[in-house]
């Protein structure tokens, strides 16, 4: 299995409240992906990166945030949670666009 | 919006039989891929069909894209209970592009 680690696995949090979800990598991949899966919408991309401090916008990006400051680590930070990002949370890896990613084993998110 | 659309959303087969499930694009690909996800698991790669290709092979799996009708199908062969699952594409749009995304999928449930 690639290295992919996600914490933490589970989560609940009070709405307003900032949360940050860590993806750590031991495979010095370059692409780093965050996904959110929801009932009916599949997996919707939020952020990506292509290497160190290069991050771009996915489709559902809004009230997020993401840095990576370093290969192994990819962060997901919701600014000020609120209901509607209560999710399941996946992080892929993936070595180069032309082959297959890797996926963590998500993080379930509820925000109370 | 997302990019690929699986059809149909869910499936229900006897064990032995065949499944078959499809995926639509909606803009040029570099690749599409499929992927895996079992109950409360991450995703789990399949197989990877390049825009150049027709068609691949990959044990008991049979991809074929057809990139003028922007279209791809999986075929699973002689199904069994450990197929049950949920199935998603993805594709990795054309030149420039670093974004995996994914269709919604499709639920197959293979009975004993």
């Amino acid at each position: 299995d690639a290295g992919i680690t996600q914490s933490p696995r589970h989560k609940v949090t009070e709405t307003g409240t900032p949360v940050t979800l860590r993806c750590h990598q031991t495979e010095n991949h370059r692409y780093m992906y965050w996904y959110r899966q929801d009932p009916g919408h599949g997996l919707r991309l939020i952020h990506y990166s292509y290497g160190v401090k290069d991050t771009d916008k996915g489709e559902v990006s809004d009230g997020y945030s993401v840095s990576r400051s370093k290969t192994e680590d990819f962060l997901l930070t919701l600014e000020s949670a609120t209901s509607s990002q209560t999710s399941v949370y996946f992080c892929a890896i993936s070595e180069s666009v032309t082959r297959q990613a890797f996926f963590g084993q998500g993080t379930r998110l509820t925000v109370v | 919006s997302q990019q690929g659309e699986e059809d149909p959303q869910a499936l229900s087969i006897q064990e032995g039989e065949n499944a078959t499930m499809n995926c639509s694009y909606k803009t040029s690909i570099n690749n599409l891929q499929w992927y895996r996800q079992n109950s409360g698991r991450g995703l789990v790669h399949l197989i990877l069909i390049r825009s150049n290709e027709r068609e691949k092979h990959s044990g008991r799996l049979r991809v074929t894209l057809d990139t003028s009708k922007k279209s791809s199908s999986l075929l699973i062969t002689a199904s069994r209970a450990a197929d049950t699952a949920s199935y998603f594409c993805a594709t990795v749009s054309g030149a420039g592009s670093y974004q995996l995304t994914f269709g919604k999928g499709t639920k197959l449930s293979v009975i004993p």
